[in-house]
């Protein structure tokens, strides 16, 4: 079967970075996605990663490491405008090009 | 906007019920996923479909179908509806089924409440 791991909560300040860890278990492997969702809104999408390494997007960087089934989503400068859920999702032969999502990180930014 | 839409927002039934959701993807996107996301099961996939071609199943029950059309638009068939199958439907398309397409473009979803 195929599993995400990622924490179900964090908390940071305006201004602050933080680091929403994500590990995986899975066969066929492609690549890991990162979403955005506010309330009742929809998935957006922030980032992906194929290939071991930092990817750079604004505020946001994204971060795998295939040898570890492991990845990142670093967000810098917090604003409050970034509490919201994010999701780690990863690509894998086992399901066309569909992507299996993790529980969910609840990002709340204070000032 | 994603440029994806989906057809009601909101549902609200009775178990033992039939629904039909609908998603009209993005112009040009061939595929089409549906997601289900509950409270306690996050976000799960369904299924998706390529070019009217069913191309991978995930989680759906055997009450549920799906079927994708000649114009691309799909459906979503819920039946025998029970309380749990209260959730949010989300629909998704991306621009091809290879390696390239691996953004995906959400709908605003369809809230599901079955009574």
């Amino acid at each position: 079967g195929q599993s995400l791991e990622q924490p179900s909560e964090v908390t940071a300040v305006e201004g602050a970075i933080v680091q929403i860890n994500c590990t995986y278990q899975t066969s066929g492997f492609y690549g890991l996605s990162w979403y955005q969702q506010h309330d009742g809104g929809a998935p957006t999408f922030l980032s992906y990663n194929a290939l071991d390494g930092l990817e750079e997007t604004g505020r946001f960087s994204s971060f795998l490491s295939r040898s570890d089934s492991y990845g990142y989503l670093l967000l810098q400068e917090l604003q409050m405008k970034d509490s919201a859920s994010y999701f780690c999702a990863v690509r894998t032969n086992q399901a066309g090009t569909a992507l299996i999502f993790g529980k969910g990180t609840t990002l709340s930014v204070s000032s | 906007d994603s440029g994806v839409t989906q057809t009601p927002k909101h549902l609200i039934t009775a178990t033992g019920q039939r629904v039909t959701l609908r998603c009209s993807p993005r112009s040009g996107d061939l595929s089409v996923y549906w997601y289900q996301q509950s409270l306690d099961q996050g976000l799960q996939f369904l299924i998706q479909y390529y070019n009217g071609e069913e191309r991978a199943k995930g989680n759906i029950l055997e009450r549920f179908s799906a079927q994708q059309f000649p114009d691309l638009h799909s459906e979503l068939n819920l039946s025998s509806l029970e309380l749990g199958d209260s959730a949010l439907y989300f629909c998704a398309s991306s621009g091809t089924s290879g390696g390239a397409g691996y953004e995906q473009f959400f709908g605003p979803g369809t809230r599901l409440t079955v009574l």
